[in-house]
C-alpha cells in the first residue's frame, strides 16, 4: 500500500519567515495530494491540494509543489503569522480510490 | 455546509467495556472512515466503508469492529476496551476531492 513520509515533525519559525514542509510517497499510482491543517482542538481541514498533472499551485500565502519523478511534494507558507500555528498533514491518494494515506504531521509554531 | 458529527467529544470508559463511537454525515457520501490520531503517529486508518453493510479493514483494525446499517451512520466498536486504545478518534467522509472530518472523540480508557 501507499506510504507517506512527512518532515519535519516540528517546525518553529519567527513571524514573517517562510515555512516548508516536505512529504514523499511510495505509490506511483497516486495522483491526488491534499494538505490539511488542524488547529488545536479542532478537526483537520483542507487548505490546498494538487493533482498529478500540475507541478505547482498557489493560494495567497500558501503553495504546493509536486515532483512526480521524485515522488515528493511540499507545502510552502510565506510571511507566516501566529494563526498559521497548527499541525499540518500531507496525504496521497491513488487514482480510483477514495482513501487518503496521511503523513505523520508537522507541528508548525510561529513565534510573534 | 458539510456536517460530519460524532456523538461525543469526550468519553471515559473502563477496561473491558464495550464502547460505541457514532458518526453521522449529512452529505450522502458512500465512503466513510474511522481514523485514530496519536501524537507523532498522525492519522491511522482503522476501518472504512464504501456502502451500507460493507466494510474494509484499514491499517490498524485489531481490537475494533464497525457497523454501517444506514448510509449516513458509521459506528466504531471497541469490543473490549483496553488502555492502549486511549486516543483521539476521527470519523471522516470522502468524495471526489477532499475529506471532511468530524470534530473527534477523545477516548480515555482507565
Amino acid at each position: 500500500g501507499e506510504n507517506v513520509e512527512q518532515h519535519p515533525s516540528t517546525l518553529s519559525v519567527q513571524e514573517g519567515d517562510s515555512a516548508v514542509i516536505k512529504c514523499t510517497y511510495s505509490d506511483s499510482a497516486s495522483n491526488y495530494f491534499p494538505w490539511y491543517k488542524q488547529e488545536l482542538g479542532k478537526r483537520p481541514q483542507l487548505i490546498i491540494d494538487i493533482r498529478s498533472n500540475v507541478g505547482e499551485k498557489k493560494d495567497q500565502r500558501i503553495a504546493v509543489t509536486l515532483n512526480k519523478t521524485a515522488k515528493h511534494f511540499s507545502l510552502h507558507i510565506t510571511e507566516t503569522q501566529p494563526e498559521d500555528s497548527a499541525v499540518y498533514f500531507c496525504a496521497a491518494r491513488r487514482g480510483g480510490s477514495y482513501i487518503p494515506t496521511f503523513g505523520r504531521g508537522t507541528s508548525l509554531i510561529v513565534h510573534p | 455546509d458539510v456536517k460530519v458529527t460524532q456523538s461525543s467529544r469526550y468519553l471515559v470508559k473502563r477496561t473491558g467495556e464495550k464502547v460505541f463511537l457514532e458518526c453521522v454525515q449529512d452529505m450522502d457520501h458512500e465512503n466513510m472512515f474511522w481514523y485514530r490520531q496519536d501524537p507523532g503517529l498522525g492519522l491511522r486508518l482503522i476501518y472504512f466503508s464504501y456502502d451500507v453493510k460493507m466494510k474494509e479493514k484499514g491499517d490498524i483494525p485489531e481490537g475494533y469492529s464497525v457497523s454501517r446499517e444506514k448510509k449516513e451512520r458509521f459506528s466504531l466498536i471497541l469490543e473490549s476496551a483496553s488502555t492502549n486504545q486511549t486516543s483521539m478518534y476521527l470519523c471522516a467522509i470522502s468524495g471526489e476531492v477532499e475529506a471532511f472530518f468530524g470534530q473527534g472523540t477523545r477516548l480515555t480508557v482507565v
